[in-house]
Order: C-alpha cells, then structure tokens, then sequence
C-alpha cells in the first residue's frame, strides 16, 4: 500500500537559514510526488510536484525538492527561510488514474515549521 | 468560481445532531475529492466524484457518513449521528480531470466541532 512520512513533526529555524523537510514514501511504482503548504486557517496550496524527467523540481516562493528513487525520498528545501514561511508542509503521493487508482492523493502527517526571527 | 469554496468555514454542533458540509469546485472541475484532517494528522482520504458519480465509497470511516454531488458541480458531505471523533477540518478539493495529474486545487475547508 501507498504510504508517505515525515519524520519531524516539528522543525524551527532561523529566519534566513536554510530548510530541508524530509518526506519518505512507500510505493510500487515510480509514484508522482507533491509537496502542499498549509497556513493557519487556510486550504492546502502546492508548492511543486515531480511526475518524471529532472529529479530536481522547482516550485513556488523559492521551494525545490529533490527526487531520489534509492532512497524512496523527495525532501524539500529552501536556500534561506523568511518568517511568512511559517506554516505546515505536507508531502504526498500518488498514481496515475491510468494505472487503476482511484486518482487520489495520499499524504503525510506534515511538518510544522517555525521561523525565529 | 475562480476557487473552491466550501461552508461552513466552522461549525459546532451537539452530539447525536446531523450535520451538512458544502463544498461549491471550480467551475469545469469534473473530478471533486473529500478529505479529512483530524488534529494532528495528515490528510484522511474520504471519496471522490467523477462527475455525479462516486465509484467507490469505501474510505468513508462509518455508515453515518454520506456524500452527493450534483449537476457535477455542488458537492454535500452528511454526517448523522455526529461523535466527537467526527470533529476535524473536512476539506474538500476540485481537478479538471480525475487524476492527480490534472492538479488539485483545495478550498480552505470546515472546521466541525461535536461537544
């Protein structure tokens, strides 16, 4: 079955600093990847997504994740944080309709990052 | 519309009442997902439609549990019976087509709190 985690429930850093968020999935095939984020009161917005071709996918506010199919990871990070980045991050995964899915997405139980000033 | 918009944005209700989630997609979405997000937790899949229709309602956690969409646009989530269990933010989700591929764009959900 289609799984994904997030190890850290919690992360804090500086603002400025550099993020990494890490994201593990279980899956049979080459799955497609999404990264959403999710701020206080609000829907989930995507931040990228990795479906084949480069494993190095670029997003929105300066995000990239890294698809790494030895390590069953897609780990996403930003050069240096700004406190609006404060908010929950979830990765997700899932397959194509195609391939008899139910076209859904699976997802981790996210990450809140916190942002000190 | 130009997002999904679902209402309530909050709810609270006593144990044992029903209660109805609505969730308007974006005009065109053929496909329309339900999710669940319990304190804490990820993203609990609920159902989805392709177009009117809902394949497969086995995600829903209990037979209190129902959904119907209309005229492939207007979706309701029913809950009978309500539990405190059942308190969580249900979001609601619209695609172009069904499939991950197309995108998902999310609403920004109901809260429902069952005291």
């Amino acid at each position: 079955a289609q799984s994904v985690t997030q190890p850290d429930i919690h992360i804090t850093v500086s603002e400025g600093a550099s993020l990494e968020l890490r994201c593990n999935y279980s899956y049979g095939a080459t799955p497609y990847l999404f990264w959403y984020v999710q701020s206080p009161g609000q829907g989930l917005q995507l931040l990228l997504k990795y479906f084949s071709g480069d494993t190095l996918v670029q997003g929105i506010k300066g995000f990239e994740a890294e698809f790494k199919r030895s390590q069953s990871s897609f780990n996403l990070r930003k050069p240096s944080v700004h406190w609006s980045d404060a908010a929950e991050y979830f990765c997700a995964v899932g397959a194509s309709y195609n391939w008899g899915s139910q076209g859904n997405l699976i997802f981790g139980k996210g990450t809140k990052l916190s942002v000190k000033p | 519309g130009a997002g999904v918009s679902q209402s309530p944005s909050n709810k609270v209700t006593e144990k044992g009442k029903d209660v109805e989630l609505r969730c308007d997609p974006i005009s065109g979405h053929t496909a329309l997902y339900w999710y669940r997000q319990r304190l804490g937790q990820g993203l609990e899949f609920l159902i989805y439609f392709q177009g009117n229709s809902a394949p497969d309602k086995s995600g829903l956690p209990s037979d209190r549990f129902s959904a119907e969409r209309t005229g492939e646009s207007v979706s309701t989530l029913t809950i009978q019976r309500t539990q405190q269990e059942d308190s969580a933010v249900y979001l609601c989700a619209s695609s172009y087509i069904l499939g991950v591929t197309s995108g998902y764009t999310f609403g920004s959900g109901t809260r429902l709190t069952v005291v």
